[in-house]
């Protein structure tokens, strides 16, 4: 199993739908996970972060399942904007940065 | 807010040639990583910088990769005889605790096109 791999996408889908993609992960001691997007050519930039409890910021929500060692992003009321390149992000069992390969969302009007 | 900014933003060079991708991370950063994105595939770790030495380098970073701390400011990453595969997007980052990726900041990248 790879140490981090995302749902393979393109999730294409209309404007103020919600959309959900996982990520699971190898390394069962890692603690943290990590959100990130990257839109087409620019730097990724930091979403959220995902620790035990999961986290909420605004119609994001990030989740942790350790029993499936899966984390979740759950986008609701989707805007175009959020349109971009969804990067998960964990730790290693040699405590390297490791991120996955990316799902694409496409939100169409 | 502060930034990790990187030259070129875009880089060409001929097979063979040495290329110096330039950064310069947050001033009070101490971590400095160099990651790279080859068009469609994922960001991988090339190699992290501390204390004026190298801490960590991914099996991506041979010989022909080298990185230096030439004065305070800028962290660079030379690639000393460029083949076709190393075209790709060049990601510098830094942070100012290591391994902490909420504190990981990234520049726009350099796009290094190899011909």
């Amino acid at each position: 199993r790879k140490e981090v791999e995302q749902d393979p996408g393109p999730f294409n889908v209309p404007e103020g739908a919600t959309v959900a993609f996982n990520c699971t992960y190898s390394n069962s001691a890692s603690q943290s996970f990590f959100w990130y997007r990257q839109d087409c050519r620019k730097e990724p930039k930091l979403l959220m972060s995902v620790y035990s409890s999961g986290n909420e910021d605004g119609r994001f929500t990030a989740q942790l399942n350790r029993a499936s060692q899966y984390i979740s992003l759950l986008i609701r009321d989707s805007k175009l904007s959020d349109s971009a390149t969804y990067l998960c992000v964990g730790y290693s069992s040699a405590s390297k940065i490791i991120f996955g390969s990316g799902t694409r969302l496409s939100i169409r009007p | 807010e502060p930034e990790v900014t990187q030259t070129p933003s875009h880089q060409v060079t001929q097979m063979g040639q040495e290329v110096i991708l330039r950064c310069v991370p947050i001033s009070n950063h101490l971590y400095f990583y160099w990651y790279r994105q080859i068009l469609g595939q994922k960001v991988e770790f090339l190699v992290s910088f501390y204390n004026n030495e190298i801490s960590e380098k991914s099996e991506i970073f041979d010989d022909q990769f080298s990185v230096e701390r030439p004065d305070g400011s800028n962290f660079t990453l030379k690639i000393r005889s460029t083949k076709l595969e190393d075209s790709a997007m060049y990601f510098c980052a830094s942070s100012e605790k290591g391994l902490l990726v909420e504190k990981l900041f990234f520049g726009s990248g350099t796009q290094l096109s190899v011909l």
